[in-house]
Order: structure tokens, then sequence, then C-alpha cells
């Protein structure tokens, strides 16, 4: 069962910040946060990923809590492109279980003009 | 990263047949599975297809209906069998590599199975 709760939907104006929320109440400690997303009819494509600090990359911003029970998946500038959705992944970074995704439902990110 | 593809990309076919589905990596890779994702789902885990033996199942899926080869650590083959409409859904093949010491995921562009 996936261990993440997004909303299922969210808009954005193209050129402003797109903040898609996640919770994960129940991490483990040592469990990433990963961010995936799925353009229509594609496969997933990784976004971003972290353990307890903030991250950045050319893509996303990524912001966990102290707590590390919630994140925010930024994307500073949104483009039409990137709409789509966007799905939240708790996950080991090595081990037996890895690459064993348990995938929720997304969040569905609809850029407008 | 790891260049995945897919044969075939789509297909339509009757209820009662098989269709085998092929991935091939660009490059070795540790980790190969195989993925479901039902009409206006989310993905959900087939099994984990494993070099030179039996694949590792998910719960509710059975090796009778989707067999799984791993010749390599390049390519992997699923087959649906017997298939009736439920089996509509796109199959995407997933690889974890090793790069700079960490582990990334990726996934194919998918298989999209129409039964009718």
């Amino acid at each position: 069962d996936a261990k993440t709760t997004q909303p299922p939907s969210m808009d954005c104006a193209e050129g402003r910040a797109a903040n898609l929320p996640c919770n994960h109440s129940t991490i483990s400690g040592n469990e990433y946060v990963y961010w995936y997303r799925q353009i229509h009819s594609q496969g997933p494509q990784y976004i971003i990923h972290g353990l307890k600090n903030n991250e950045t990359n050319e893509m996303a911003s990524l912001i966990i809590t102290e707590d590390r029970k919630s994140s925010t998946l930024i994307l500073p500038h949104a483009t039409l492109r990137d709409t789509a959705v966007y799905y939240c992944i708790v996950r080991v970074a090595r081990g037996s279980t890895l690459g064993r995704l348990y995938f929720g439902r997304g969040t569905q990110l609809t850029v407008w003009p | 990263s790891a260049v995945i593809s897919q044969k075939p990309s789509r297909d339509i076919c009757q209820r009662g047949t098989s269709l085998t589905i092929q991935c091939q990596v660009d490059s070795q890779v540790t980790m190969m599975f195989w993925y479901r994702q039902q009409p206006g789902q989310s993905l959900t885990l087939i099994a984990t297809a494993n070099q030179g033996s039996e694949a590792t199942y998910e719960s509710g899926f059975v090796i009778d209906k989707f067999p799984i080869s791993r010749p390599n650590l390049t390519f992997s083959t699923l087959t649906v069998s017997n298939m009736s409409p439920e089996d509509s859904s796109i199959y995407l093949c997933s690889v974890v590599a090793v790069e700079q010491d960490a582990y990334e995921q990726y996934f194919g562009p998918g298989t999209r199975l129409t039964v009718t």
C-alpha cells in the first residue's frame, strides 16, 4: 500500500510556482521521499528525492518538514509542459525492497495559460 | 541514465490469446521490474524480474498468467497469457541502475495493450 497522501488535483497559472504537498506521516528513518511525474501515456519520470534536507535541482525543489511527516514539491515557474500526474513515493535507497515502488493516486497538476 | 525501450509500443489482441512484451535497456542494470497501469489508475508492481531464476511476484499476480524471463542484465520479457478485456492496461518495464554510488530508477515508455 502507498504510504503517502496527496490531493487528487491542483491547477496553476503558467509562469507561477506550483506547490504540490504530500503527507507521509508513517515514513521510516531509512526511507527517502521521491517524486516522479507521468505525462499522459508516458512512463513515469524521476524529478527529485530527499531524506531530510531540502533539495533543489534543475527541475524542482523539495522541501521536507523537520519531522519528515510531509513534504512539498515546488516547480518554480510552471509551464504547460508540466501538466502531468505527480507521484510522491517513500522508499528505501538500498536493500532488497529497492525498486519495488508503491504508487498512490498522485496529484493531477494542470497548468493553464 | 538508463534508456529503456519496449516492444511493441501498443497492440490490440483478442481474448484468449497471449502477448509477449520485450524490454531492452542500453546498459547493464541491477534490477528490472514490471508494472501495470490499468485505465485511469495508478501503477501497480507485478513482479521483479530476476536474472537466471524465477521472477518474484507481488500479491495478486501469478507466474501462469504473467510469465517473465530475464536471460541477461539488459533484457526481459513479460507475457500476458490467456488475455481477457480486464488485462487491457499499460505495461511498463522499470530498472534500477547504479549511478555515482546511488541507485536510480527509470521507467520505459510502456506498452499499451487493448484486449477485445
